[in-house]
């Protein structure tokens, strides 16, 4: 059984400052994807990372795979309250169909 | 960019009655669909796959008989809770992938209440 671990699961911060969270898992997965979800809606995707060691940029927010494509991190660099959300990492397993499976969620509140 | 959409964004029915969630992908072919329930401050769930012309796959745990699904064409797949109770009050998502170089597009959500 798949598990993906997401930490922290409540994050709160001030205006300006940085943040980093953790997807880990035992298992290692084809892709892994970050989404953001906001109340009563479908989480929306942010970004797919393939690639063992692969960094993507999304203007302030940075997305690392793990070289061994069992763990990712989603760092933000000054955090705006534009960003407040619940942020969930999902890896793909499986052969050609592809299932997700779901971490937790970070749910981050910035403060102005 | 691939739109899922979703029907109704809300329902609110009486216990025993059966609901039907319409998923469907509007700028593109699924064959296969995913079906997700989301309890209040939990993550999503993964209920079952669904297949277009054939069979869903049901997870785990995840009673068939209770949650119906019907994938008849490439662009719409439903979920029929029947008989709800109470406890089948949820968030329930549906989801699909456009291709395999992106990621999955989920649709809105449909809040169930079962009074």
């Amino acid at each position: 059984t798949q598990l993906l671990e997401q930490s922290p699961q409540f994050l709160s911060i001030q205006e300006g400052e940085n943040l980093t969270v953790y997807c880990n898992s035992s298992s290692v997965f084809s892709s892994l994807q970050w989404y953001r979800q906001e109340p009563g809606e479908g989480p929306v995707l942010l970004v797919t990372v393939v690639t063992g060691g692969e960094v993507k940029k999304l203007k302030r927010l940075t997305f690392q795979f793990g070289d061994a494509r069992k763990d990712s991190s989603l760092h933000i660099t000054a955090a705006q309250p534009g960003d407040t959300g619940l942020y969930l990492c999902a890896g793909e397993y499986g052969g050609s169909q592809g299932n997700l499976i779901f971490g937790k969620g970070t749910k981050l509140s910035v403060k102005p | 960019g691939a739109v899922v959409s979703q029907h109704p964004s809300w329902v609110i029915c009486k216990s025993g009655t059966s609901v039907k969630i319409e998923c469907r992908s509007l700028d593109f072919q699924a064959t296969t669909m995913f079906w997700y329930r989301q309890f209040p401050k939990q993550s999503l769930m993964l209920m079952a796959t669904s297949n277009e012309g054939s069979k869903a796959t049901y997870e785990q745990g995840v009673e068939k008989d209770k949650f119906l699904i019907n994938h008849a064409s490439l662009t719409l797949s439903t979920l029929t809770v029947t008989s709800a109770h109470p406890e089948d009050s949820s968030f329930y998502i549906c989801s699909a992938r456009a291709d395999r170089e992106n990621g999955y597009t989920f649709g809105s959500g449909t809040r169930l209440t079962v009074v």
